[in-house]
């Protein structure tokens, strides 16, 4: 089993759309909880980070953390065409010697 | 300076050249990253320099040759490489190994597209 898991997509949604973008992991040590959007040929930047469980928000976007559940997610409120982009999840110990990324999730939004 | 700087974006390079991968960074970010890219994939982690010591050498094959001259730059040296190798290579930093609080996650670079022939 991974330590992160991610479904792939693609997902597709119109202009306007709520998007929800999910992990699952498995190690329950994970403390640090991170999101990452890449668009095509670029390196990944990070749009957000939480500590342990709860949901930060930021602008359009909010992260959630449910670490009973061992599930984190992504939502992209009004999302835009420049929103298009892979999002990858990626997560850490107390210790964060070691980040684990999740696949990535392709997303397009349509005008 | 916000950014990771990685020169050259695009490389494509023979199996028996020897070629350089460039990573250059101002934020004072004390620990730097190299990983590789697969197409549809995520980032695999290939080496983590902490303080300009190699922390983590992630079971990479000695055509790999990583360098950290100083606490801002990052090299990776490539020799005798193979066509499975072609990837986008990519360099990253945080404030420490361990960093935790409001800056905690990398910054990664635009990276390096490499094809080798």
């Amino acid at each position: 089993q991974k330590e992160v898991e991610q479904d792939p997509g693609p997902l597709s949604v119109p202009e306007g759309a709520i998007v929800s973008l999910n992990c699952t992991y498995s190690n329950s040590a994970f403390q640090y909880f991170m999101w990452y959007r890449q668009y095509s040929r670029k390196g990944p930047e990070l749009l957000m980070y939480t500590y342990s469980s709860g949901n930060k928000e930021d602008g359009r976007f909010t992260a959630q953390v449910d670490k009973s559940s061992k599930y984190i997610s992504l939502f992209i409120r009004d999302s835009q065409p420049s929103d298009s982009a892979t999002y990858l999840c990626a997560m850490s110990t107390n210790t964060g010697n070691q980040f684990y990324f999740g696949t990535g999730t392709s997303l397009t939004v349509i005008p | 300076d916000t950014e990771v700087t990685q020169t050259p974006k695009h490389l494509v390079m023979g199996m028996t050249n020897k070629k350089s991968l460039k990573c250059e960074q101002h934020m004072g970010h004390r620990a730097m990253y190299w990983y590789k890219q697969k197409a549809k994939k995520p980032p695999e982690l290939m080496f983590v320099y902490s303080y300009e010591k190699l922390s983590i050498n992630e079971s990479v094959p000695s055509r790999f040759s990583p360098e950290c001259p100083n606490s801002s730059l990052l090299n990776l040296h490539l020799h005798a490489l193979q066509p499975e190798d072609s990837a986008l290579y990519l360099c990253a930093s945080s404030q420490d190994w361990w960093a935790g609080g409001d800056n905690y996650g990398y910054t990664f670079g635009s990276g390096t597209r490499l094809t080798v022939v």
